[in-house]
């Protein structure tokens, strides 16, 4: 059985303050590592696939990096807008499985 | 292009019934996996396939429950005899053999009533 766990389980954030959260997996046999942000009602909309020890991507405010030796992945918003309210995804892609955390739901209050 | 798609959106079925649950991969992605997602927890794995074939059924409950993907046509999730703890929203994700660039479908909403 994969742990792939992430933490917070939820955050209330104010507008314009920035925030991160965590994504731990296995460090064995890794493979990639995925980012999905979902909103409720709608299916999961892919943010990153990471693949590399020490990647870092940007898309627009959100951004990764990604420690596959120590097993951790962070996921960084940079002023938070009550737009960016969803439940943020990751997938622990190993041995042709991806295995997924149970999210980190984020909230931004205006 | 269309992406992966998932049909019915909706689906109510009485206790007893059964579920049949259509997803169709992204055009050139030949690997499709099933996920459910119960009220108030995560997604979890149901099982993984190639045309023809079933790669992983690791997270299939080991009744009730089957899955196939024919040389022609759809990924079909089959669910016999449904219960009402198999209400939940099902998602079907595709990707290419290299297994990057998972694609979502936007779900089926089973509600066993």
């Amino acid at each position: 059985i994969l742990n792939v766990e992430q933490s917070p389980q939820s955050l209330h954030v104010q507008e314009g303050d920035s925030t991160n959260f965590t994504c731990s997996f296995p460090s064995s046999n890794f493979y990639a590592l995925h980012w999905y942000r979902w909103e409720t009602a709608k299916s999961p909309e892919a943010l990153f696939v990471m693949t590399l020890n020490g990647d870092e991507k940007k898309k627009g405010r959100i951004s990764a990096t990604l420690n596959t030796k120590e097993g951790y992945s962070y996921l960084y918003i940079k002023g938070s807008q009550p737009e960016d309210s969803a439940t943020y995804l990751c997938a622990f892609h190993r041995n042709q499985k991806v295995t997924f955390g149970t999210g980190t739901k984020l909230q931004v209050i205006p | 292009n269309a992406g992966v798609m998932q049909n019915p959106r909706h689906l109510v079925r009485r206790r007893g019934q059964e579920a049949r649950l259509r997803c169709s991969p992204m055009k050139g992605h030949s690997h499709v996996y099933w996920y459910r997602q119960l009220p108030e927890e995560g997604l979890k794995f149901m099982v993984y396939l190639q045309k023809e074939n079933i790669i992983d059924e690791s997270g299939m409950p080991k009744e009730r429950f089957s899955a196939e993907f024919p040389k022609e046509g759809p990924s079909i999730l089959r669910i016999q005899q449904v219960v009402r703890g198999d209400s939940a929203a099902y998602f079907c994700a595709s990707s290419p053999p290299d297994g990057t660039g998972y694609t979502f479908g936007s779900g089926t909403r089973l509600t066993v009533v």
